[in-house]
């Protein structure tokens, strides 16, 4: 069983649309990274954290340690948001060394 | 404001040839400094990460090597390549201390034929 899991792995909806997208993970963790890859292969770091909630614009990232789960949400979801979204985690012995999801790959429609 | 380069973008190279892509960060120093590995369909995976000059941890075994020659320079390399090299390399960075945000390169995408 890998260490994080994400569901769905792919998602397509309308504009416009509520997207939430989860996930899982196994370890012990001090902190989960949400990171969106865009279709170029670039990553851009969207959230760190580490309990409750946090929330840019648009997108709202929560997180439930001891259900040792998070989401990731998107409100008025838009075409640009078209993107995989990557759940990540530290491992024990080494906060900074993460360990990735397989990645959501979210496609919005005009 | 920091930054974090790689190069080349692309690269196509036959098998058994050598390999060198680096990455540099501005605006910062002593980054914690990290190269990962996308294989086609596949999930990141972290290979290397360095504390400082000369400081490399490997995170599983392959054919691929890094170094860091100055504090903001990170190489990865090759002496030759195989097909199962192929795949989208990124560097990354981050502030020395526990539960910072890692910041991303463009990545290299890499084809080995």
């Amino acid at each position: 069983k890998n260490e994080v899991e994400q569901s769905p792995q792919n998602l397509t909806a309308q504009e416009g649309e509520f997207i939430t997208i989860n996930c899982s993970y196994s370890v012990g963790i001090s902190a989960l990274h949400w990171l969106q890859q865009h279709p170029g292969g670039g990553i851009v770091s969207l959230f760190m954290l580490s309990s409750g909630k946090k929330k840019h614009g648009r997108l709202i990232a929560t997180i439930n340690i001891q259900e040792k789960h998070s989401s990731l949400h998107i409100t008025a979801s838009h075409p640009r948001d078209s993107a995989v979204y990557i759940c990540a985690v530290p491992r024990i012995q080494g906060a900074q060394k993460l360990v990735f999801g397989q990645g959501t790959r979210l496609t919005i429609n005009p | 404001s920091q930054t974090i380069h790689q190069w080349p973008a692309t690269l196509v190279q036959p098998v058994g040839s050598p390999l060198s892509l680096e990455c540099t960060v501005e605006g910062t120093s002593n980054p914690n400094l990290y190269w990962y590995r996308q294989a086609a369909g596949r999930g990141l995976q972290l290979l290397f990460y360095s504390v400082g000059i000369g400081q490399i941890s490997s995170e599983v075994p392959q054919n691929l090597s890094a170094s860091r020659p100055q504090d903001r320079q990170f190489i990865l390399s090759s002496k030759k390549l195989l097909l199962s090299d192929s795949g989208f390399y990124l560097c990354a960075w981050s502030v020395d201390t526990n539960q910072e945000t890692q910041y991303f390169g463009p990545g290299t995408r890499l084809l080995v034929l």
